[in-house]
């Protein structure tokens, strides 16, 4: 079945870029729509953007636009979100999230944390 | 941007009791509302999509129901493993946004 395993915690520092991955298992990329979600320590979920690489078009919440690109690798079924310009409020838990049907979620990735400090 | 609010925000309550947790949208989402179960340092588990549909493997105490605004997660004599934190989620339009949850916690 289907599996998103997601690169390991990072640290940095404020002002610096962040590019966090997600590897497909089990599945093609192609027809993968990938989406990342960040959770805030002891906050709720946010979703950051998302990837649809059978069309090549990505889409972002108006809060990260112009922060945030999201690609996909097909040759290595990896999808990435980058993240620029962080600031210690963007000390979360990433997640890569697989994007079915009606839109819902249905397979996680393991999460990925980010901790900015200077 | 569609606003989900979700209440309550925390619940206590004990093994065997039966809870609803309410989801209300700012506009007509028609029955795109899925509903997600979460416990400490783990990724979110579907549990219902469009409104009423089970993911697989969900056990059938868990149900949902509504469509337009308004939406309901009930779940039926409360087991120890359902104590966690729960979310609803629209995906009517972008950017998809979430309730700010519900903490169910043992009475």
């Amino acid at each position: 079945q289907v599996q998103l395993a997601q690169s390991g915690a990072e640290v940095r520092t404020p002002g610096s870029s962040v590019k966090v991955s997600c590897n497909v298992s089990g599945g093609t990329l192609t027809s993968t729509t990938v989406s990342w979600v960040r959770q805030a320590p002891g906050d709720g979920l946010k979703w950051v953007g998302r990837i649809v690489p059978l069309f090549e078009t990505a889409h972002y919440a108006q809060q990260f636009q112009g922060r945030v690109t999201i690609t996909a690798d097909e040759s290595t079924n990896t999808a990435y979100m980058e993240l620029r310009s962080v600031t210690s409020e963007d000390t979360a838990v990433y997640f890569c999230a697989r994007e079915v049907g009606m839109g819902a979620f249905d397979i996680w990735g393991q999460g990925s944390l980010l901790t900015v400090s200077s | 941007d569609i606003q989900m609010t979700q209440s309550p925000s925390s619940l206590s309550a004990s093994v065997g009791d039966r809870v609803n947790i309410t989801c209300r949208a700012s506009q007509n989402i028609g029955n795109s509302l899925n509903w997600y179960q979460q416990t400490p340092g783990k990724a979110p588990k579907l549990l219902l999509f469009a409104a009423s549909s089970f993911h697989s493997g969900v056990p059938s105490r868990f149900s949902g129901s509504g469509s337009g605004t308004d939406f309901t997660l009930t779940i039926n004599t409360l087991q120890p493993e359902d104590f966690a934190a729960y979310y609803c989620h629209q995906s009517y339009q972008t950017p998809h946004t979430f309730g700010q949850g519900t903490k169910l916690e043992i009475k």
